[in-house]
């Protein structure tokens, strides 16, 4: 079936140094994926998208980059801050009839100071 | 511009009681959903409108679970009757459009229900 997992439920580093949170998808018919940033007692805030036909997007210090062959996602964040402790979601958009999104478990970030 | 409005931010009940949410969505936004999400999980798509009409319930528990979005801009969700298992973080989310791949949501805060 549809299913959307991180590898990852916790991910622990250390103020300044890069973050890679990863991400597997198993429906080969999603189109468009977005990671998603949920901070505590928020709801879940879009940081960056990438459509199936690329392979890398990067924005202001987050990369994404997608392996459509092993149906992998992977969020790098450079210069991890505390501010980015948070719970970080992969989400995929297949089509099934029409576009629904579905998010993944997610992987919790924590930034050490 | 304003986000997406929800209330109340907390609500505890006993089971077998109604709740009602409610829901206000970015001005302009066609599109708004309803997703509950348990703890340590991610967001489960409950219902999704399109303007005034339902383009997704399949995995709202009708029997206990109903949601409008009357004149197309504010909705609310009800539960009746509640169960243990029902308590969960409700989160309501609006999009420019749907039908289209690229949608990015826009969330707000969220209800917090706990059902005792």
């Amino acid at each position: 079936g549809e299913s959307v997992g991180l590898h990852l439920p916790t991910l622990s580093v250390q103020e300044g140094d890069n973050s890679i949170i990863n991400c597997a998808y198993s429906n080969s018919a999603s189109d468009y994926f977005i990671w998603y940033k949920q901070e505590s007692g928020k709801g879940p805030q879009f940081i960056i998208d990438i459509r199936s036909n690329m392979d890398k997007r990067q924005g202001q210090r987050v990369t994404v980059l997608l392996n459509k062959t092993v149906k992998h996602l992977s969020l790098q964040i450079a210069a991890t801050q505390p501010g980015d402790s948070a719970v970080y979601f992969c989400a995929e958009t297949p089509y099934t009839g029409g576009f629904k999104t579905i998010f993944g478990a997610g992987t919790r970030l924590f930034v050490k100071a | 511009e304003a986000g997406v409005a929800q209330s109340p931010r907390y609500k505890i009940i006993e089971k077998r009681q109604s709740v009602a949410f409610w829901c206000n969505p970015i001005s302009g936004h066609a599109t708004l959903y309803w997703y509950q999400q348990i703890l340590g999980q991610g967001p489960k798509l409950l219902i999704q409108f399109q303007n005034n009409g339902v383009v997704d319930d399949s995995q709202l528990p009708k029997d206990r679970f109903s949601a409008e979005r009357l004149k197309g801009v504010d909705s609310t969700l009800k539960i009746q009757p509640a169960k243990l298992e029902d308590s969960a973080v409700y989160l309501c989310a609006s999009s420019l459009a749907t039908g289209v791949a690229k949608n990015i949501q826009y969330f707000g805060a969220g209800t917090r229900l706990s059902v005792l």
